[in-house]
């Protein structure tokens, strides 16, 4: 069985701090995709990153995807309130199944 | 309406009672899914069906059943539930048939609460 861990479980900041969260896995992926999950919404895809080391940026969000494709960082510069909910990521496996992570819950302190 | 939709939002309802949920895609994708997103587990894939075939079961207990009966529609029949199954059950769709590369689209879910 694939496990995704995300780390930190939890975490609340101030506005205008950075911060990073994780996903680790001991699985090589295919793809790996970051979804942020809004209090009463389903999960809302942000990227998804395919080759090892590659770095895709969304405005303040930074996605990299590990060298050997097992594991992969959100970096967020200078969070803002909008930032908080729940992040997940999800990573495709050679035969196209999407196992998701345990979750990053984070909140922005305005 | 766009999207993906589910109804209802939240569901109260007591083990022996049978009670449907219920999931409309709007975007013309081929492939739906159900998945269950409980507080302390990651989110868990319970079926997959695509062009309105069901292609995965992951192991899920028969006091779930699902029906495709369009590619726009999905349904997830209760019965007898357990507490344990309270849960946050959400839909998804994608455009393709049941890769899992392809973006998935999430409706709002339906919180449900098993007394």
């Amino acid at each position: 069985t694939q496990l995704l861990e995300q780390s930190p479980q939890f975490l609340s900041i101030q506005e205008g701090e950075n911060l990073t969260v994780y996903c680790n896995s001991s699985s090589v992926f295919s793809s790996l995709q970051w979804y942020r999950q809004e209090p009463g919404e389903g999960p809302v895809l942000l990227v998804t990153v395919v080759t090892g080391g590659e770095v895709k940026k969304l405005k303040r969000l930074t996605f990299q995807f590990g060298d050997a494709r097992k594991d992969s960082s959100l970096h967020i510069t200078a969070a803002q309130p909008g930032d908080t909910g729940l992040y997940l990521c999800a990573g495709v496996s050679g035969n196209e199944k999407l196992t998701f992570g345990t979750g990053t819950r984070l909140t922005i302190i305005p | 309406e766009t999207g993906v939709t589910q109804t209802p939002r939240h569901l109260v309802m007591g083990m022996t009672n049978k009670k449907s949920l219920k999931c409309e895609q709007h975007l013309g994708h081929n492939a739906m899914y159900w998945y269950k997103q409980s507080a302390k587990k990651p989110l868990e894939l319970m079926f997959v069906y695509s062009l309105e075939e069901r292609v995965e079961n992951n192991s899920v207990p028969s006091r779930f059943s699902p029906e495709c009966p369009n590619s726009s529609h999905l349904f997830l029949h209760l019965h007898t539930l357990q507490p344990e199954d309270s849960a946050l059950y959400l839909c998804a769709s994608s455009p393709f048939p049941a890769g899992g590369a392809d973006t998935q689209y999430f409706g709002p879910g339906t919180r449900l609460t098993v007394l």
